[in-house]
């Protein structure tokens, strides 16, 4: 079975903090994923990679960074967390070509 | 303008009464078509994927078909185990690369 897996189930921040949010998959998949979703909003695509040190933006990458320095870990970066950044963060992975993409069971961030 | 529209967002029926829930798109040049289901505090889990138009799959009580502008996943006989938020995806030329562009979603509930 495809094993995704987040650093943190809940998390809570105050704004202004640096926030890091850890992905990690075991089955040697290409591209990788980070998504938000808000009630209204759906799932959107933040940032994706699809090789090491490869990263690309999505539909919102404001106020976020990525990284990505070993193929089985994927890093979601707020780099000064705001209350607008409160939300359900859900990583996934996929082999190159394929399109399929596997979630991890998402992180809930809360920035107060 | 949504790329990507499910309906109904909300749907109740009997344990064994059998519906349909539609995702209709507007983006060109469709290179897949993809069917989640997701659970209360959990990340997306994938059912299905389709290309093209004609294209059907199935999965126990679940039964994704497409045509060039939407698909439907029939669910024969539900059961209350099948209560789950149903999410639809695309990926299409012009997209960001291999990123999803999903819908808002259909919240099922079935009554025992």
């Amino acid at each position: 079975d495809v094993k995704v897996t987040q650093s943190s189930r809940y998390l809570v921040k105050r704004t202004g903090e640096k926030v890091f949010l850890e992905c990690v998959q075991d089955m040697d998949h290409e591209n990788m994923f980070w998504y938000r979703q808000d009630p209204g909003l759906g799932l959107r695509l933040i940032y994706f990679s699809y090789d090491v040190k490869m990263k690309e933006k999505g539909d919102i990458p404001e106020g976020y960074s990525v990284s990505r320095e070993k193929k089985e870990r994927f890093s979601l970066i707020l780099e000064s967390a705001s209350t607008n950044q409160t939300s359900m963060y859900l990583c996934a992975s996929g082999f190159s070509g394929s399109y399929e993409q596997y979630f991890g069971p998402g992180t809930r961030l809360t920035v107060t | 303008e949504d790329q990507v529209t499910q309906s109904p967002e909300a749907l109740r029926l009997q344990e064994g009464e059998s519906s349909s829930l539609n995702c209709s798109y507007t983006v060109s040049g469709l290179r897949g078509l993809f069917w989640y289901r997701q659970d209360p505090g959990k990340g997306p889990e994938f059912l299905f994927t389709l290309y093209s138009a004609g294209e059907e799959k199935e999965k126990e009580r679940l039964k994704a078909t497409l045509t060039k502008k939407e698909s439907f996943l029939h669910i024969t006989a539900p059961k209350p185990e099948d209560s789950a938020t149903y999410l639809c995806a695309v990926l299409y030329s012009g997209g960001g690369a291999d990123g999803l562009t999903f819908g808002k979603g259909t919240h099922l509930i079935i009554q025992p």
